[in-house]
């Protein structure tokens, strides 16, 4: 079964300090892999797709990287207002239906 | 900056009444898509439309039904509200089926 495994499923770090979140999957036929985040009470932000290993795609604080089995999503000296949680999501090669699985996410917190 | 609204945000219903939410998109996506959330799980897939007149069932088995008249609009009906329908429903759309882009979600409660 195609499965996406985010770790950790909490993290919580000081202003400044730089760290990674993880999305594997076990997904054969990848399409693409997407991030979000997810604020509170909120619907998920877009944030980045990667579509093939060794893909690197950055927006201000945030870097996701993709291999063939896993990607990263480095935060490098996060903000308070980082703090939300990040979703990962696979999409597959599945006939006319593009499938799309999330993950259940990995919840930040950034404390000044 | 994307275009999507739900109403109503939030929804406190008694159990067995009809309730339909709404969804609409400024973008003119073709695709759009609901899906169910509860706190601390993941998305799953509850209905998707590929354009007019197209809608099918997603990957988690739900008693709404979905209907898609106009390209911008995709209202999801609960004909008969239980409270195992209490949840946050929320709707996307997409131009490529692949980023998708959410409204701010629903949260219904039946009691």
């Amino acid at each position: 079964e195609d499965q996406v495994t985010q770790s950790p499923e909490a993290l919580r770090l000081q202003e400044g300090e730089s760290s990674s979140l993880n999305c594997s999957y076990t997904v054969s036929g990848l399409r693409g892999l997407f991030w979000y985040r997810q604020d509170p009470g909120k619907g998920p932000e877009f944030l980045f797709t990667l579509y093939s290993a060794g893909e690197e795609k950055e927006k201000e604080r945030l870097k996701a990287t993709l291999t063939k089995k896993e990607s990263f999503l480095h935060i490098t000296a996060p903000k308070p207002e980082d703090s939300a949680t990040y979703l990962c999501a696979v999409q597959l090669y599945s006939g006319g239906y593009q499938k799309v699985t999330f993950g259940i996410g990995t919840k930040l917190q950034v404390i000044p | 900056e994307a275009d999507i609204y739900q109403t109503p945000r939030y929804l406190v219903i008694g159990t067995g009444k009809k309730i339909t939410l709404e969804c609409s998109q400024t973008m003119g996506h073709d695709k759009m898509y609901w899906y169910q959330q509860d706190p601390g799980m993941e998305l799953h897939l509850i209905h998707y439309s590929y354009g007019v007149n197209s809608t099918e069932k997603g990957d988690l088995s739900s008693e709404s039904t979905v209907s898609r008249i106009r390209t911008e609009h995709f209202p999801l009906t609960l004909e008969s509200a239980r409270p195992s329908h209490t949840s946050q429903y929320l709707c996307a759309s997409s131009a490529t089926g692949r980023e998708q882009y959410f409204g701010p979600g629903t949260r219904l409660t039946v009691t």
